[in-house]
This record gives structure tokens, C-alpha cells and sequence, in this order.
């Protein structure tokens, strides 16, 4: 089943924006993690957040957790006409070990 | 370079007939899943393998097949039971089974289609 759902579901902006994008699950978490995929292609691993960890940053991009609300943010700055992709959330639950997949925010960036 | 390679990228199935998609990865890594994803929807697990000679089914297992002979490999058959095959198939590895802090890396996809 679909655990993740994010929001919104596609999101146009300007190069130089920035560009956020939320996730809400629904059963306690061992960790989230974002996924980025290009038109026609695989995921790429973007970042992962533990449960017990509030706020991450990788380069560009700062993810934020919240257990309580089960909520978590993608937060990409500066945007480039190259961010433009499907990005998606994907959680680890404590009682199913696997991948489970939202399904994405589509981000067009324009030049 | 390391990666997972999946082939062929484009499959065409005809009625009642059986195709394999194919994975292979040279990460070295210990499990290996495969995904389905339909337009405009996130992935779907059909099923995982944690170890050579072992598999597990996913969400959506019926209509699918696969074997897990060699650690670098685990094709996927898509079954004639399987009636709505059309999709995009993601094949994943990951480093070690059982712990669920390691990131996927995935190939670029099989897109299969029905004639």
C-alpha cells in the first residue's frame, strides 16, 4: 500500500526559486528518504533521515522530520532548469522493512 | 563503473506469452527487489530477494515470477496470469539485508507494453 502521499502533486517555478515539497505517512518510521527520477529513467538516492533526527542537509537540499505531525519537507534552494524531475518520498516503517513510495511531486523548473 | 543494468529497455508482450526482464548488478550487494511503477503513481514492490536462493513477495506478487540463482542477478518473468502488464519495471539493490537504513540504487527501467 501507499504510505506516503505528497504534496503538492506538481510544482512549477522559476530558476533561482525555491522549491519545497511535503510528504505525510501514516505508521511509525524508521527512516524517510527522498528519491529523485529524470523522465524515462531510474530513482537516484537523494537523502535519508532517521527517525530520531529533525532536519538534514545535503548541497542544495534540506529535508525536515516530523514524528508527531508524520510529516517530513524537501526543501531544494536556488533552484536550476536541471532539478526538473519527479521526486518522491519513500519510508521504512518499524513493522515492514521495505521501501514504501509515495506517489512524487512533479517539479518543473524553467530556464 | 558499478551500477545496476536492466534489460531490454523496451518489451513487447503478445497474449498468453511469458517475457523476462533481466537484472544485473556488479555493487556487490546482498539484496535485490523489483519495482513496478504505473503513470503518474510511485512504485510498487512485487518482490525482494535477501540472499542467493531466496525471495519474498512484495504488495503485488500475482501474475509475477522470479528466481535468484546468482548473487549479481534476478530476472523477473512476467507470467500470462499477469493481466495488466503494462507498466515500467524498476529493478533495486541495496548493500545489506535486514538493515533498513540503506539507500537503493536503481537501473533505468524495462518499459513493457502489450501488442
Amino acid at each position: 500500500s501507499q504510505q506516503g502521499e505528497e504534496d503538492p502533486q506538481a510544482l512549477s517555478i522559476q530558476e533561482g526559486e525555491n522549491a519545497t515539497m511535503n510528504c505525510s505517512y501514516k505508521t511509525s518510521i524508521n527512516n524517510l528518504q527522498w528519491y529523485r527520477q529524470n523522465s524515462g529513467r531510474g530513482l537516484v538516492h537523494l537523502i535519508l533521515i532517521r527517525s530520531n533526527e529533525r532536519e538534514k542537509h545535503s548541497g542544495r537540499l534540506r529535508v525536515t522530520l516530523d514524528t508527531s505531525k508524520k510529516s517530513s519537507s524537501l526543501l531544494i534552494t536556488a533552484s536550476r532548469a536541471a532539478d526538473t524531475a519527479s521526486y518522491f518520498c519513500a519510508t521504512v516503517s518499524t513493522s515492514y522493512g521495505k521501501l514504501t513510495f509515495g506517489q512524487g511531486t512533479i517539479l518543473t523548473v524553467h530556464p | 563503473d558499478g551500477g545496476i543494468t536492466q534489460s531490454p529497455k523496451y518489451l513487447f508482450r503478445k497474449e498468453g506469452q511469458n517475457v523476462t526482464l533481466s537484472c544485473e548488478q556488479n555493487l556487490n550487494h546482498d539484496a535485490m527487489y523489483w519495482y513496478r511503477q504505473d503513470p503518474g503513481q510511485g512504485l510498487r514492490l512485487i518482490y525482494y530477494s535477501q540472499i542467493v536462493n531466496d525471495f519474498q513477495k512484495g504488495d503485488i506478487a500475482e501474475g509475477y515470477s522470479v528466481s535468484r540463482e546468482k548473487k549479481e542477478s534476478f530476472p523477473l518473468t512476467v507470467t500470462s496470469a499477469q493481466k495488466n502488464p503494462t507498466a515500467f519495471y524498476l529493478c533495486a539493490s541495496s548493500i545489506v539485508a535486514r538493515k533498513y537504513d540503506q539507500p537503493q540504487h536503481f537501473g533505468d527501467g524495462t518499459r513493457l507494453s502489450i501488442l
